[in-house]
């Protein structure tokens, strides 16, 4: 099976600018998570998709957002670009909890906010 | 506030010996935790979990313990190689959200 992908890599943007990062899940997976790494934070819950729905926000203004497609792809967005959103993006899929629950991560966005 | 933390940032252990990594947490609805490794550039990979009714889950060289009534969490790894040079996040489950540790960088000296 193929891993969680994420896109793009690598991003460079200004402050006040939006970004719109993207994952693809593990086939059959249907639970999406997003989190943020920076230095001596570790990693720092944003939220959560199952089907569609957010199940789980964490707690981050409201600039950053996502969805989840029908197909489980999931894009999370930042709006109003501030340097300290400057971080590693993680995606991470899933099978239901009842399984156990472990986490599949996908390499991550890094993002660079100038 | 950091339900779950790793107060050991880095630690260094020599080939061959044991290496213990410790996490704390403070929510005892906590029911499942989880332990992975992260090299650079790459996302986390999920090494070895337990279940909050057990207090010991052992795959190979890798063993987590689980006091509850300290609500204490620790990953043995013996013996420690090279390649385990990497960092370690511990997590908890409560519900489908997952918290996660600062992380303990560990690094096994050849």
């Amino acid at each position: 099976k193929a891993g969680v992908t994420q896109t793009p890599r690598y991003l460079i943007k200004t402050r006040g600018q939006q970004v719109t990062l993207s994952c693809s899940p593990i086939s059959g997976h249907r639970s999406v998570s997003w989190y943020q790494q920076t230095p001596g934070q570790g990693l720092q819950f944003l939220f959560e998709y199952f089907s569609e729905t957010q199940r789980n926000k964490g707690n981050f203004p409201g600039r950053f957002s996502g969805r989840q497609f029908s197909n489980s792809r999931s894009e999370m967005n930042v709006s109003t670009l501030e340097l300290g959103d400057s971080a590693l993006y993680l995606c991470a899929s899933s099978l239901p909890t009842g399984s156990g629950g472990e986490q599949y991560f996908g390499p991550g966005t890094r993002l660079t906010v100038t | 506030d950091q339900q779950v933390k790793q107060n050991s940032p880095s630690l260094s252990v020599q080939e061959g010996r044991i290496s213990i990594l410790n996490c704390d947490y403070t929510n005892s609805m906590f029911d499942y935790f989880l332990w992975y490794k992260k090299y650079p550039a790459e996302g986390p990979t999920f090494l070895i979990s337990i279940s909050s009714i057990k207090d010991k889950n052992e795959d190979g060289r890798f063993t987590v313990f689980l006091n509850k009534s300290a609500k204490h969490l620790s990953l043995h790894i013996v013996p420690s190689q090279p390649g385990d040079s990497a960092v370690y996040f511990c997590a908890t489950r409560a519900g489908n959200q997952f918290y996660f540790g600062t992380g303990t960088s560990l690094t096994v000296i050849p």
